[in-house]
């Protein structure tokens, strides 16, 4: 594998579920980030880890837990989410210092019932 | 907070014709300027890029100007393909606290008609 994977690419949850999504990066950077991607809205940050500490929490709510065990995976744990989380949900990583392209995954398209 | 306007949100052109998008952006600080394309069922790819030292820079077919003053980019498509279609972001980003801090544009919708 090479870049950025994500897994599942696909998730459909209850609302009381409990539910993971996976990212790891083939590509030697020690910063990664977790967006949500809604129609007709901007990227929005969720998380950003930076040398494996949580250097940034964007107001997201605590259904949302992330997850970096090491500088390749990255994960977002969901519990009780609303349907308005319903989007597609991109990691993505980069050089931490210095101005650098992230390099994304092909996102999880999350839809919560 | 940072915000980026991005303009058109939708564009179309016939194949072969100029592509032009637009952006503003409000913090002062950003100093790197990515642009990604984004295809159906695919994250976001980086196509260009410019640093703010930079006023223009060309690759191929695309080519990216700032203008730092009015802060002020544009990204611009020379004779389009029907593969050019695609969902177009800018970005506006800066080094902060340990990380790339990027706001991104709403997004251009671009369709080439063959």
């Amino acid at each position: 594998e090479t870049g950025v994977t994500q897994t599942p690419r696909h998730l459909v949850m209850g609302m009381t579920n409990k539910k993971s999504l996976k990212c790891e990066q083939h590509l030697g950077h020690n910063a990664m980030y977790w967006y949500k991607q809604s129609a007709k809205k901007p990227l929005e940050l969720m998380f950003v880890y930076s040398l494996e500490e949580r250097v940034e929490n964007n107001s997201v709510p605590s259904r949302f837990s992330p997850e970096c065990p090491n500088s390749s995976h990255l994960f977002l744990h969901l519990h009780t989410l609303q349907p308005e989380d319903s989007a597609l949900y991109l990691c993505a990583s980069s050089q931490a210092s210095g101005s650098y392209e992230q390099y994304f995954g092909p996102g999880t398209r999350l839809t919560v019932t | 907070g940072e915000n980026v306007e991005q303009h058109p949100s939708t564009l179309s052109v016939q194949e072969g014709d100029s592509a032009v998008i637009k952006c503003t952006y409000s913090d002062s600080a950003s100093n790197y300027f990515p642009w990604y394309k984004q295809e159906l069922g695919k994250g976001p790819q980086l196509i260009i890029d410019i640093r703010s030292n930079v006023g223009e820079k060309k690759d191929q077919r695309i080519a990216v100007t700032l203008n730092k003053t009015a802060k002020h980019f544009s990204l611009h498509i020379t004779e389009t393909q029907p593969e050019d279609s695609a969902v177009y972001f800018c970005a506006a980003s800066r080094y902060s606290g340990g990380y790339q801090k990027v706001t991104f544009g709403i997004g251009t919708k671009l369709q080439v008609i063959p």
